[in-house]
């Protein structure tokens, strides 16, 4: 099983400001990891795919990128709609997919 | 556009059953793996089972395999999941998902149903 570790669990960040979250694999996932952000009461809606390629209708502001172990995704200038859990998943093993923890993303 | 609509959650006693469908419309069922991901109150993402697009292939996370079944019928376009033995640890949120193929991530989610366990 690979297991997925985010950090960290909860950032503090002012709107316009940058936010970076981080996602590390206990073994390579090549580039075959995604992240999604959950907003309260609401399912999880995929931002970025491949590592770095966005979903459709992602704004420009979400970035992505690593491979391997190591992996981030940046949200360069915070708006209030991005505060939310963010989840990190490997799709590399397909019997046993897995996410991250999650990082919650809070207004300071 | 792309619905998925889950269905069939509610209260159980431990030891009991519970069967969960999901109503896909909006795209080709059948070409599309489908997976149910769950999560508990408060918790993160887990997933729980994938069933490829024909129904030949299934896999499940180790805490529900020999419990619960993944499976689907493509002429009514649902996904279904057959829930045995329900322990209180199986309460949770649960929801379908698609995904274009194995290397693929979760292009869809339904808005989820919820399991409760209790006696």
């Amino acid at each position: 099983e690979i297991v997925m570790t985010q950090s960290p669990a909860t950032l503090s960040v002012s709107p316009g400001e940058r936010a970076t979250l981080s996602c590390r694999a206990s073994q390579s996932v090549t580039s075959n990891l995604a992240w999604y952000h959950q907003k309260p009461g609401q399912a999880p809606r995929l931002l970025i795919y491949g590592a770095s390629t966005r979903a459709t209708g992602v704004p420009a502001r979400f970035s992505g990128s690593g491979s391997g172990t190591e992996f981030t995704l940046t949200i360069s200038s915070l708006q209030s709609e991005d505060f939310a859990v963010y989840y990190c998943q490997q799709y590399n093993n397909w019997s046993s997919y897995s996410f991250g923890q999650g990082t919650k993303l809070e207004i300071k | 556009q792309v619905q998925l609509v889950e269905s069939g959650g509610g209260v159980v006693q431990p030891g009991r059953s519970l069967r969960l469908s999901c109503a896909a419309s909006g795209f080709t069922f059948s070409s599309y793996a489908m997976h149910w991901v769950r999560q508990a109150p408060g918790k993160g993402l887990e997933w729980v089972a994938v069933i490829s697009y024909d129904g030949t292939i299934k896999h499940y996370v180790d805490s529900v395999k020999g419990r619960f079944t993944i499976s689907r019928d493509t002429p009514k376009n649902t996904l279904f999941l057959q829930m045995n033995s329900l322990r209180a640890e199986d309460t949770a949120v649960y929801y379908c998902a698609i995904s274009s193929g194995w290397y693929s991530p979760f292009n869809y989610w339904g808005q989820g149903t919820l399991v409760t366990v209790s006696s």
